[in-house]
């Protein structure tokens, strides 16, 4: 079946660098690939998404790079600031609407 | 913005008692779902409607039914709630698209079940 894993559960930074949360997933099917940042006592949010025909998509502040060949996505977050220290998901489509959510990786920032 | 309610943050019930989680969405979303995320195990798909009176099983409906009469309410039901139901639910909502589009999420319902 579809698994979805992220290498770090904890990535902890200091404030101002950049950060770089991976992931990786498993069905070479997927073409949708969104990703969520979900703060204490709050519903996912999102924050980029990207589809398999592009290898990168900037936002403000986040950038997310598609390497379909690994299977592997990363979302890269500039200016690291307090208001970043979140849980964040990265979603795969896994067929009409239908998203596949990994545990998340916990984004520390510190002062 | 996308709004999406649910009626309540915090509930507690018994073993055995029936439990209804409801969501609203303002959007006119065609698409709703709801999800259970629990520490260590992410979020995974309880049920979801594509359109009025239309629901889907998904990863891990047992124990659960869901109802959906009006188009912008999608309605979680624990027939009979059992401790292992102790959970975050969260409800979403997304537009219709020819694939995939973003799920709106609501703030979530933290349910125990004692």
């Amino acid at each position: 079946g579809e698994s979805v894993g992220l290498h770090l559960p904890t990535l902890s930074v200091q404030e101002g660098d950049n950060s770089i949360i991976n992931c990786a997933y498993s069905n070479s099917a997927s073409d949708y690939f969104i990703w969520y940042k979900q703060e204490s006592g709050k519903g996912p949010q999102f924050i980029i998404d990207i589809r398999s025909n592009m290898d990168k998509r900037q936002g403000q502040r986040v950038t997310v790079l598609l390497n379909k060949t690994v299977k592997h996505l990363s979302l890269q977050i500039a200016a690291t600031q307090p208001g970043d220290s979140a849980v964040y998901f990265c979603a795969p489509g896994g067929g009409y609407n239908k998203l596949i959510f990994g545990a998340g990786t916990r984004l520390a920032v510190h002062p | 913005d996308v709004k999406v309610t649910q009626s309540s943050r915090y509930l507690v019930k018994r073993t055995g008692e029936k439990v209804f989680l409801e969501c609203v969405q303002d959007m006119d979303h065609e698409n709703m779902f709801w999800y259970r995320q629990d520490p260590g195990l992410g979020l995974r798909l309880i049920y979801f409607s594509y359109d009025v009176k239309m629901k889907e099983k998904g990863d891990i409906p047992e124990g659960y039914s869901v109802s959906r009469e009006k188009k912008e309410r999608f309605s979680l039901i624990l027939e009979s709630a059992s401790t292992n139901q102790t959970s975050m639910y969260l409800c979403a909502s997304s537009h219709r698209d020819n694939y995939n589009s973003p799920l709106h999420f609501g703030n979530g319902t933290r349910l125990t079940v004692t």
